[in-house]
């Protein structure tokens, strides 16, 4: 079955604008995870939907981040006026709910350079 | 504060022999936990887990070992293989799979 895509997988973007990134999950999957890798960092948590809603905000780095789910489905992670240390790879992934669901499947990943 | 930990950046090994790669915690609370695999420019992918109220589990060459006490979880990987080459990451969940915690990762390099 499909997999969790997201788009783009790269954006080059000029520092102060806004980007959106775009993840589709497994179908079926009612959680969703957004991380971001920084260059030779780990998988930073940044936010966590259960459905449509987002119990734990707390990774966001600054009120410049959001983060929107619309149908237990698709979610869009938002950066404005973006800064140069967003440059990352944004990782999305989803989940089965439930206690014997903690596997996460993860998305290729958008590449995002700010310049 | 990096509550997961993987203080071995890389790991080299010879194929056919075991892969031990290492990870620390220091939340007690952490109720679950995860390794991951991950090749260039693609996403992680799940590896294999084991609950915070067991001890060791097994699935095929990897073996996951638990010690709470020590706030200490071992990913073995017997025989390596090439294949096996990737970054690792260790995982942690609270509150049931609400939050995950990374660690920064393992680059297995698995030579033949």
């Amino acid at each position: 079955g499909a997999g969790v895509s997201q788009s783009p997988s790269n954006k080059v973007t000029e520092k102060g604008k806004d980007v959106e990134l775009r993840c589709d999950p497994i179908s079926g999957h009612t959680a969703l995870y957004w991380y971001r890798q920084s260059l030779g960092q780990g998988l930073e948590f940044l936010i966590y939907f259960q459905g449509n809603s987002a119990p734990d905000k707390s990774g966001l780095p600054s009120d410049r981040f959001s983060a929107e789910r619309t149908g237990g489905s698709v979610s869009t992670l938002t950066i404005q006026r973006t800064q140069q240390e967003d440059s990352a790879v944004y990782l999305c992934a989803s989940s089965q709910t439930g206690i014997s669901s903690y596997e996460q499947y993860f998305g290729p990943g958008t590449r995002l350079t700010v310049t | 504060d990096q509550q997961v930990k993987q203080n071995s950046p890389s790991l080299s090994v010879q194929e056919g022999r075991i892969s031990i790669l290492n990870c620390d915690y220091t939340n007690s609370m952490f109720d679950y936990f995860l390794w991951y695999k991950k090749y260039p420019a693609e996403g992680p992918t799940f590896l294999i887990s084991i609950s915070s109220i067991k001890d060791k589990n097994e699935d095929g060459r990897f073996t996951v070992f638990l010690n709470k006490s020590a706030k200490h979880l071992s990913l073995h990987i017997v025989p390596s293989q090439p294949g096996d080459s990737a970054v690792y990451f260790c995982a942690a969940s609270l509150n049931y799979g609400q939050n995950f915690v990374f660690g920064p990762g393992t680059r297995l390099s698995v030579l033949p």
